[in-house]
């Protein structure tokens, strides 16, 4: 299986930071993607990280360890609109994207 | 530029019946990938098609069956439908290159009563 691992909930606070983290099995591993997805809608993109170490992009951060099969995503001044499910989704090969049952997270005031 | 789109958007159908779902690639993306998701799960990778040939496929049976067309838009079909096949189902389209993310439609939601 592809065993990819995620808290399936988290709470957390208008304006604080939230660390999402993602656990994945290495085999045949080429890059890993994060997507958002709010309630009813599609999945969206948010990053995709293929070496080790973190790429910023605004308010959100994305870290990778190809060697420990890890990712966490970072969520700063989180706002009530940042609220829907975070989707670790590892690539295994040319364009062939999995993805894990998700966090949902719930940004109270 | 066109995003991806699906139809129907909401679908009815019968156990034992069979159904096409549809789906619009966006502007030149060339290949199309097929993800079911039942509620409060992740999408499960259901079949890819690359320039009209699948190009890999999931744990999923063969009543579930697929095509890509000249124009790369594609057809989802499943036959002898279940109840458990009630769930949403996503198109995504990418460019074909390596690091390129999905692109999703906003998906057709099935019941199977």
């Amino acid at each position: 299986g592809q065993n990819i691992d995620q808290p399936t909930e988290m709470t957390a606070t208008e304006g604080a930071i939230v660390q999402i983290n993602c656990t994945y099995q290495t085999s045949g591993f080429n890059g890993l993607f994060w997507y958002q997805q709010h309630a009813g809608e599609a999945p969206t993109f948010l990053s995709y990280n293929v070496l080790d170490g973190l790429e910023e992009k605004g308010r959100f951060s994305s870290f990778l360890s190809r060697s420990k099969g890890y990712s966490y995503l970072l969520l700063k001044e989180l706002q009530m609109k940042d609220s829907a499910s975070y989707l670790c989704a590892p690539e295994r090969g040319y364009q062939k994207v999995t993805f894990g049952i998700g966090t949902k997270l719930q940004v109270i005031p | 530029e066109t995003g991806v789109t699906q139809s129907p958007t909401h679908l009815i159908k019968t156990r034992g019946q069979q159904v096409t779902l549809r789906c619009s690639s966006q502007s030149g993306h060339n290949t199309v990938s097929w993800y079911q998701q039942a509620l409060g799960q992740g999408p499960q990778f259901i079949f890819q098609y690359y320039r009209e040939e699948e190009n890999g496929r999931g744990n999923f049976p063969p009543r579930f069956s697929g095509l890509q067309f000249p124009n790369y838009s594609s057809e989802l079909n499943v036959n002898a439908l279940e109840l458990d096949d009630s769930a949403l189902y996503l198109c995504a389209s990418s460019p074909g290159q390596d690091n390129s993310p999905l692109h999703f439609g906003n998906g057709t939601r099935l019941t199977v009563t």
